[in-house]
């Protein structure tokens, strides 16, 4: 099974920081890895999916990036409704594997 | 507007059966393989099982292999998640996910497995 590790776990920022949040494959799942952002009491909702496409509406200060087994999320100017948690998934194979998961807190 | 609706969560016993159903619609169904996925109580995600969209191929979580079976039925844009010897650690949320890359996830329904 492929393994992910995102790092850190929990993060304390304040709105308008920048925020890089990571993501590391244990073996190469190419660009097949997305993003998702879970409010408390919500459903996990997709941002970015290969590796760096946006999902249609979400704002443009979310971004993706990397390949193979390294990827990151990263918010460029956090707003109020962005603390949250996320999770990357790799999908390029069965068993689909995520991560535990960045707890994005306000400072 | 996409919209996937689970329903059949519950209380059920150690060793009980449920089963899950997940309505799909404002997309295509049947051109699109469909999910199961869990988050226990404060936990992560968890994949539990995968399903093909002409059902050719099905895929399961070495946690669920043999007691969970995933189907889906075109005709009623709908996908279903049967389990059974259901144990204390299948507590979750189980979310259906679909739509093209797990793009849209349902609202989900807790089962509780508890004596």
């Amino acid at each position: 099974d492929i393994q992910m590790t995102q790092s850190p776990s929990s993060v304390s920022a304040s709105v308008g920081d920048r925020v890089t949040i990571t993501c590391r494959a244990s073996q190469d799942v190419d660009r097949w890895l997305v993003w998702y952002q879970q409010r408390p009491g919500q459903a996990p909702k997709r941002l970015i999916y290969a590796a760096s496409s946006l999902e249609s509406g979400v704002p443009p200060r979310f971004g993706g990036s990397g390949s193979g087994t390294d990827f990151t999320l990263t918010i460029s100017s956090l707003q109020p409704e962005d603390f949250a948690t996320y999770f990357c998934q790799q999908t390029i194979t069965f068993p689909i594997t995520f991560g535990q998961g960045t707890r994005l807190e306000i400072k | 507007e996409v919209q996937l609706v689970e329903s059949g969560g519950g209380l059920v016993k150690p060793g009980g059966s449920l089963r899950l159903s997940c309505a799909a619609s404002g997309f295509t169904f049947s051109d699109y393989s469909m999910n199961w996925v869990r988050q226990a109580p404060g936990e992560g995600l968890e994949w539990v099982s995968s399903i093909s969209s002409s059902s050719n191929s099905r895929y399961y979580a070495d946690s669920v292999k043999g007691r969970f079976t995933i189907s889906r039925d075109n005709a009623k844009n709908s996908v279903y998640l049967q389990m059974n010897s259901l144990r204390a650690e299948d507590t979750a949320v189980y979310y259906c996910v679909g739509g093209g890359g797990c793009s849209h996830w349902g609202q989900g329904t807790l089962v509780t497995v508890s004596s």
